[in-house]
């Protein structure tokens, strides 16, 4: 049984660039989340797709999109790159009718240079 | 928002034991425990549900008071795979987003 992966694993981009990263959950999930990881600090909840739509949203700029495909994968867009964008970013996928555990990826090392 | 844990770290001999506590200035519906050692993912460690339950999971175990929004992480006679950092998690009742703490890094030595 396959758990979450994620790609790919490492990247290094340039201030301005985009950035597109992919998710797929766990077999048998319909829910996926995304995570912002910096250095030494705890997940920043980015946001949470179900059915294909967007249904929960952290603290993040426009700059970051997302979608979910009729699979449950999904992609995490981020646009015009800073900085203060790089980090690990992790997808993490559960069930919507759960109370609660989710199964996180290995993430997904962005450095921007 | 973001859930705030103390101490942020903890050193032990192996077969000491430890408490990790977790406290929100928001009502709380549930609280999870995570554990990430370095370079991997989080693991799961378990949930609780408002009600005060504890729960356990081989020598850890833990509490939530919802009354006091705060969960407290309990590692007895610890061993050296419980090495690594350990962030609670909390949502609420309008929102299943979950928000993770500040983490707590716990090293377990021979």
């Amino acid at each position: 049984d396959a758990g979450v992966t994620q790609s790919p694993t490492h990247l290094i981009k340039t201030r301005g660039q985009q950035v597109t990263l992919r998710c797929s959950p766990k077999s048998g999930h319909d829910t996926v989340s995304w995570y912002q990881q910096a250095l030494g600090q705890g997940p920043q909840f980015i946001f949470q797709y179900y059915e294909e739509e967007e249904r929960q949203r952290g603290n993040f700029p426009d700059r970051f999109s997302g979608h979910q495909f009729p699979n449950y994968s999904s992609e995490l867009n981020v646009n015009a790159l800073l900085l203060g964008d790089s980090a690990l970013y992790l997808c993490a996928s559960s069930l919507a009718l759960n109370t609660g555990e989710l199964f996180f990826g290995e993430g997904s090392r962005l450095t921007v240079l | 928002q973001q859930p705030v844990q103390s101490p942020q770290a903890v050193i032990l001999r192996e077969g000491e034991d430890a408490v990790i506590n977790c406290s929100s200035s928001k009502a709380l519906y549930s609280v999870h425990w995570y554990r990430q050692k370095h370079g991997e993912a989080p693991v799961f460690l378990m949930i609780l549900l408002k009600g005060g339950e504890q729960k356990g999971h081989e020598k850890i175990s833990a509490s939530f008071n919802e009354k006091k929004q705060q969960s407290s992480l309990y590692l007895t006679a610890s061993q050296l795979s419980y090495s690594g950092t350990y962030f609670c998690g909390t949502d609420g009742e309008d929102t299943d987003k979950l928000i993770f703490g500040t983490g707590t890094r716990l090293q377990v030595f021979p």
